[in-house]
C-alpha cells in the first residue's frame, strides 16, 4: 500500500530553539494528516491535524505545514522544551490512518 | 469526556501460554476500535479494527485474534504465544466516520 516516511530518524535540538520534523507521503489521494507525540512507555498523543484543503495550521507552540505539490508534511515546534523530547509520528489518511516510522526528538538543556 | 482504558500495563508470559488484553472506551457510543502493535523503536502496525460489535477486520495474518463482545470493549487474544508476539500493544478508538485516533496507555508484552 501507500507509505508515509520520515527524513530524519533522530533530531537533536538545543532547549529554546525551534524544531522542525519532516515527513514525506506518497498517496496523493490522502486528504487528512495528523501528528502524534509518543513519550517512552506511553501511548501516542494527538498534537495537531490538517486537512488537504489547508496548507498551514497553528496550535499552541506547534505548526503543521502541508505541501501537496511535493507530498511533504512538517511539524514545527517553537521554543523547544525538555518536555518535548519524545518520538513524533506523522500519519496520512484516505479513510484510515497510515503511520510513518517516527522521529525521535532529543532536547538538550 | 471520552476515556480509553487498557490493561494490564505490563505482562510477561511464557511461550505457548494464552493471552488476553482488554480495552474499554467510556463516554461515547459505537466507536471504531483498533489494536496496534509497536516493536521497540519502531512504528505502529495495525493488527485489527472494528466498526461494530462482532465486526472485526484483520490487517495482517498472525497468531492473534480480536473480539468485540460489547460496543465499547475490544479484546486481543492468542491461544499460544510466540516469541515474536513480544511488543507494545496499543488500543485506540475513533468516532464513527472520523480518522483521528485516541490511544490507550499501552501494554508491554514480553514473551519468554
Amino acid at each position: 500500500g501507500e507509505s508515509v516516511g520520515l527524513h530524519l530518524p533522530t533530531l537533536s535540538v538545543q532547549e529554546g530553539d525551534n524544531s522542525i520534523i519532516n515527513c514525506a507521503y506518497s498517496n496523493s489521494a490522502s486528504d487528512y494528516f495528523i501528528w502524534y507525540k509518543q513519550e517512552s512507555g506511553k501511548g501516542p498523543q494527538f498534537i495537531i491535524d490538517i486537512r488537504s484543503n489547508m496548507d498551514k495550521r497553528q496550535g499552541q507552540r506547534v505548526t503543521v505545514l502541508l505541501n501537496k505539490t511535493v507530498k511533504h508534511l512538517s511539524l514545527q515546534i517553537a521554543a523547544t522544551q525538555p518536555g518535548d523530547s519524545a518520538v513524533y509520528f506523522c500519519a496520512e489518511s484516505e479513510g484510515m490512518l497510515t503511520f510513518g516510522g517516527g522521529t525521535r526528538l532529543m532536547v538538550k538543556p | 469526556s471520552q476515556t480509553i482504558h487498557q490493561w494490564p500495563a505490563t505482562l510477561v508470559q511464557p511461550v505457548g501460554s494464552p493471552l488476553s488484553l482488554e480495552c474499554t472506551v467510556e463516554g461515547t457510543s459505537n466507536p471504531n476500535l483498533y489494536w496496534y502493535r509497536q516493536a521497540a523503536g519502531r512504528g505502529l502496525q495495525l493488527l485489527f479494527y472494528s466498526i461494530g460489535i462482532d465486526q472485526i477486520s484483520s490487517e495482517v495474518p498472525q497468531n492473534l485474534s480480536a473480539s468485540r463482545p460489547q460496543d465499547r470493549q475490544f479484546i486481543l487474544s492468542s491461544k499460544k504465544l510466540l516469541l515474536s508476539d513480544s511488543g507494545f500493544y496499543l488500543c485506540a478508538w475513533s468516532p464513527q466516520g472520523r480518522e483521528k485516533l485516541f490511544f490507550g496507555s499501552g501494554t508491554q508484552l514480553s514473551v519468554l
